[in-house]
């Protein structure tokens, strides 16, 4: 079945740029979603991009598709404590199905 | 304030007790679905449901059932629990199928 892989922590500084990085294999992918999880609370969405695009930019968060290496990134600029969460990559494929595929989330630690 | 509630928040039950675990939103959205986070395996799909008295399965419907008989609501039924159902478990909703899902605040459900 499909897959979405993340790496599970990620570490950076106060006003660094942070990465986060996300692979999948359904290459039927139509939209795919950054959502954030803060401690015990629910996903709530960041941003998304659909298949047919390279690049969104919302303020401080910037998600790059490769289309071709099955590969999305989102960077969040100025990196501030707040942005400390659990980052979950989630595509969804083809019209008719609504699953939701999510990786296991990369845990972004801000330190100060 | 549009929102998807989840009741109870927390439960502890004993294995083969029967449980619900309601949800509700106010959106008038018609996709809904339940999902279960465990530790390093992020969130899976249990069943989804694209409109009243139509639901399907996600990737990890075993011991779990659902129903839609409203719009507003989609309860996961755990008909006979067992200790490998003890997890986080998240209700969504969205308006259509690829546009933004809204969470509710889980509910972490302990079987012993």
């Amino acid at each position: 079945g499909e897959d979405v892989e993340q790496s599970l922590f990620l570490s950076v500084r106060e006003g660094d740029s942070s990465v986060i990085n996300c692979t999948y294999t359904d290459s039927s992918s139509t939209y795919l979603y950054w959502y954030k999880q803060e401690p015990g609370a629910g996903l709530q969405l960041l941003t998304y991009i659909f298949s047919n695009m390279d690049m969104k930019q919302d303020q401080r968060l910037t998600v790059l598709l490769n289309k071709k290496d099955k590969h999305l990134s989102l960077r969040i600029a100025d990196t501030q404590t707040g942005d400390s969460a659990i980052y979950f990559c989630a595509e969804i494929t083809g019209a008719g199905s609504y699953q939701l595929t999510f990786g296991k989330g990369t845990k972004l630690s801000v330190i100060p | 304030e549009a929102q998807v509630t989840q009741n109870p928040r927390y439960l502890i039950t004993v294995t083969g007790k029967k449980l619900t675990v309601t949800c509700s939103q106010n959106m008038n959205h018609e996709y809904m679905s339940w999902y279960r986070q465990d530790p390093g395996l992020g969130l899976r799909q249990i069943y989804y449901s694209m409109n009243v008295e139509v639901t399907d399965k996600g990737d990890v419907p075993e011991g779990y059932k659902v129903s839609r008989k409203e719009k507003r609501n989609f309860p996961l039924i755990l008909e006979s629990p067992s200790p490998n159902q003890t997890s986080l478990y998240f209700c969504a909703s969205s308006a259509q199928e690829y546009t933004e899902a809204f969470f509710g605040q889980g509910t972490r459900l302990t079987v012993v």
